[in-house]
């Protein structure tokens, strides 16, 4: 088992450039959610998503932030027209199917990927 | 709303010490307590899980306890080694949700 993986490891935007970063959760896990880490600062959930649902985004951005996870694929997390305060750690977290949320649900996080806007 | 606080913010200790790192939330309604390690510049381990039913779970030199009902867990590390040193951040999952409350994390300096 591969783990969760996160790719680019690490991204280089220009302000106004798109950035888009993926994530492949570990196998059999159908639950994905997103956190960004800004500098010195702590991780803050974004989103959760499962397959082809949006399930809880009560911390995305209201504006240029968007997630999917499709049928087939990685989870996109997609930041248009970057800013330089988009500049951060994001990351990946998996977990399986909760058992009507189980509390010995256990999340796997990937290894991020370090977003810098020049 | 969750919130999850942990002091020392920052702890630097000679090799050998036994080491306490508090964690405290406010909504003791919550489904699992997890420990986590960050090192610089890299992604997060999982070191314990304790589910709300547990009282503390251990793994090698780290043990883990949790008193929900006064919102608090406390990470103990036996016989620090300059290999621990990393970030350590606790983080709960809130009854009726399924994301992860994080702490501001406790940074851990261990030198020989």
């Amino acid at each position: 088992n591969a783990g969760v993986m996160q790719n680019p490891r690490h991204l280089v935007r220009r302000r106004g450039q798109e950035a888009r970063l993926r994530c492949s959760p570990m196998k059999g896990h159908s639950h994905v959610y997103w956190y960004r880490q800004l500098p010195e600062e702590g991780l803050k959930f974004m989103v959760y998503l499962q397959k082809e649902n949006i399930i809880d985004e009560s911390g995305m951005p209201k504006e240029r932030f968007s997630a999917e996870f499709p049928k087939e694929g990685p989870s996109i997390l997609r930041i248009q027209q970057v800013v330089r305060g988009d500049s951060a750690a994001y990351f990946c977290a998996s977990s399986p199917p909760s058992r009507g949320r189980s509390s010995d649900t256990e999340a796997f996080f990937g290894q991020g990927t370090r977003l810098t806007v020049v | 709303k969750q919130e999850v606080t942990q002091i020392p913010a920052a702890l630097s200790v000679p090799e050998g010490e036994n080491l306490v790192l508090n964690c405290s939330f406010t909504d003791s309604a919550i489904y699992n307590l997890q420990w986590f390690r960050q090192d610089p510049g890299k992604g997060l381990t999982s070191l314990l899980l304790i589910q709300s039913s547990q009282r503390e779970q251990t793994s090698g030199r780290l043990n883990a306890s949790l008193d929900k009902s006064s919102g608090r867990s406390t990470l103990y590390i036996a016989a620090s080694q300059p290999g621990d040193s990393a970030t350590y951040l606790c983080a709960v999952i809130v009854y009726n949700t399924d994301k992860l409350i994080f702490g501001t994390g406790t940074r851990l300096q261990v030198f020989p």
